[in-house]
């Protein structure tokens, strides 16, 4: 079975400074999906960042970007000119590839806080 | 291009009465989700469907929980009766071959 771990229960950073969150994940397959979404408090699960196993070029989206450690099974989110927006549950996820898309797993998400 | 659309946004009800959440998944996704979250359990899955199937529902607490896909554009999660432990915010989510989009979930209030 799959599991993703975030170590970071809670987290702050100043406004405009950059912040890395941590996830590792433990699984024996080859072929899968890493995800970051994002709560904010109005509670909607929004899709971060995406990074599929096979590509080892790290994914970014503007100010987001992953550091991806398939090796170590690491793979962390990094948020850039932090912005009090920014201010969210961030979750971890786990995509096993198959053909009905369960095997899907969180992570117990780290709560950020961006601080004026 | 919509996203995920969930209704209603809020519910307040009274233990014993009947909820209806319902769902609308992104056009072309071929599987649905239904979530439940609280505080205290995180994010639960408790049912999803394939190509309007339901392909595995053991996250269903009870009996008293109940959804549906009659067709690939609608799904409902029914509580009957509800009670106030049944209180959480219900995500709806679709995808197609990989990723989860969610809907903007909705909260239940049992008094």
């Amino acid at each position: 079975a799959q599991t993703v771990t975030q170590s970071q229960p809670e987290m702050s950073v100043q406004e405009a400074e950059t912040v890395t969150l941590s996830c590792t994940y433990d699984t024996s397959e080859n072929n899968y999906y890493l995800f970051w979404y994002k709560q904010p408090p109005s509670r909607q699960m929004i899709l971060v960042i995406r990074q599929e196993a096979y590509k080892q070029q790290n994914a970014t989206e503007n100010r987001f970007s992953v550091n991806f450690q398939k090796a170590a099974k690491s793979f962390s989110l990094k948020i850039s000119d932090s912005q009090l927006g920014d201010t969210a549950m961030y979750f971890c996820a786990f995509h096993l590839r198959d053909n009905y898309g369960q095997n899907f797993v969180f992570g117990p998400g780290t709560r950020l806080s961006v601080l004026p | 291009d919509a996203g995920v659309i969930q209704s209603p946004r809020h519910e307040v009800t009274e233990m014993g009465q009947e909820v209806t959440l319902r769902c609308k998944p992104i056009s072309g996704h071929n599987s649905l989700f239904w979530y439940r979250q609280t505080m205290m359990r995180g994010l639960e899955l408790l049912i999803y469907f394939n190509n309007n199937v339901p392909i595995d529902d053991s996250g269903m607490p009870e009996d008293r929980f109940s959804a549906k896909m009659p067709n690939a554009s609608f799904s409902t999660l029914k509580i009957q009766p509800s009670e106030p432990r049944d209180s959480a915010v219900y995500f709806c989510a679709s995808s197609f071959l990989t990723g989860r989009f969610f809907g903007e979930g909705s909260r239940l209030t049992v008094l």
